[in-house]
C-alpha cells in the first residue's frame, strides 16, 4: 500500500515569507509526528498528534511554527515569516497508536 | 533530559569485515530503544528494536543497561549495507523518538 507521502518535496522561500508543509499518513494510522532535520543532524522531535488532537508541541521552535491536523488524517506544518535558520528537511511519521513509526520522503525547505 | 551518542561520523570498512556502530544514551526512565536506517536516495525506515529482539539483514543489537549502550552489529558486512544508521529512543509512552545525529557506513569492496 501507499507510504506516507510529503509535498512539496522541495520548497525555496525568500526570508519572511510563510510556508505550509502537507504529510499525508498511512490511512488508519492514529499517530502522526513531524520532526525537523537539519544538516548533518539527526530528526529532532517538533510536535505530535493522537488523531486531530496535538498531544505534544514542546519541540516547536517558535511560535513562528504551527501544526494541525483538523481531521485527524492529513497534516499540514506551518512556518510564519520564514528565517535562515528554518532551512532543514521537514519529516512526517505516522504509527498505528505507539508502534512503528513509518517515515516520509522529507520535505526539503530552504530560506534564502 | 533524554539523550542519544553515536560518536562515529563516519565508519569504513571492507566486506567480509565485522562491523559494530556504537550508541549511548542517557534516559532516567525505562527506555525503547530502535535502530533506523537510510539507504540513498530512500526514505528512513526502522531497522530493528531492542523489545524484538530480532536479528534484521544480519545485524543484532543487545540493550545493556549497565552501559547505557545499544550498540548495533553484524558479523560480515555487505557493500548493501552502506547507508546512513540512526539510534533513536523511544519516550513518553508514545514513543517519541530522540536521535543521534548518526553514522554513515561505508562498505567497500
Amino acid at each position: 500500500g501507499a507510504g506516507v507521502s510529503q509535498s512539496p518535496r522541495y520548497k525555496v522561500a525568500k526570508r519572511g515569507q510563510d510556508v505550509a508543509l502537507r504529510c499525508d499518513p498511512i490511512s488508519g494510522h492514529v499517530s502522526l509526528f513531524w520532526y525537523q532535520q537539519a544538516l548533518g543532524q539527526g530528526p529532532e522531535f517538533l510536535t505530535y498528534f493522537q488523531n486531530e488532537a496535538q498531544l505534544d508541541k514542546s519541540g516547536l521552535p517558535s511560535d513562528r511554527f504551527f501544526a494541525e491536523r483538523p481531521e485527524g488524517s492529513v497534516s499540514t506544518l506551518k512556518i510564519q515569516r520564514t528565517q535562515q535558520e528554518d532551512s532543514a528537511v521537514y519529516l512526517c511519521a505516522s504509527s498505528l497508536h505507539a508502534g512503528e513509526q513509518y517515515f516520509g520522503p522529507g520535505t526539503r525547505l530552504t530560506v534564502t | 533530559a533524554q539523550r542519544v551518542t553515536q560518536p562515529e561520523k563516519l565508519l569504513s570498512v571492507f566486506k567480509g569485515a565485522p562491523v559494530e556502530l556504537k550508541c549511548n544514551y542517557s534516559y532516567s526512565g525505562s527506555p525503547e530503544l530502535f535502530w533506523y536506517v537510510q539507504y540513498s536516495r530512500q526514505r528512513l525506515q526502522l531497522l530493528l528494536r531492542h523489545i524484538s529482539r530480532e536479528s534484521i539483514k544480519g545485524f543484532t543489537a543487545d540493550l545493556n543497561k549497565g552501559e547505557t549502550s545499544f550498540h548495533l552489529k553484524k558479523p560480515f558486512a555487505q557493500e548493501e549495507d552502506s547507508a546512513m544508521y540512526y539510534c533513536a529512543l523511544g519516550y513518553k509512552g508514545y514513543s517519541t523518538l530522540t536521535f543521534g545525529k548518526g553514522t554513515m557506513l561505508l562498505v567497500s569492496p
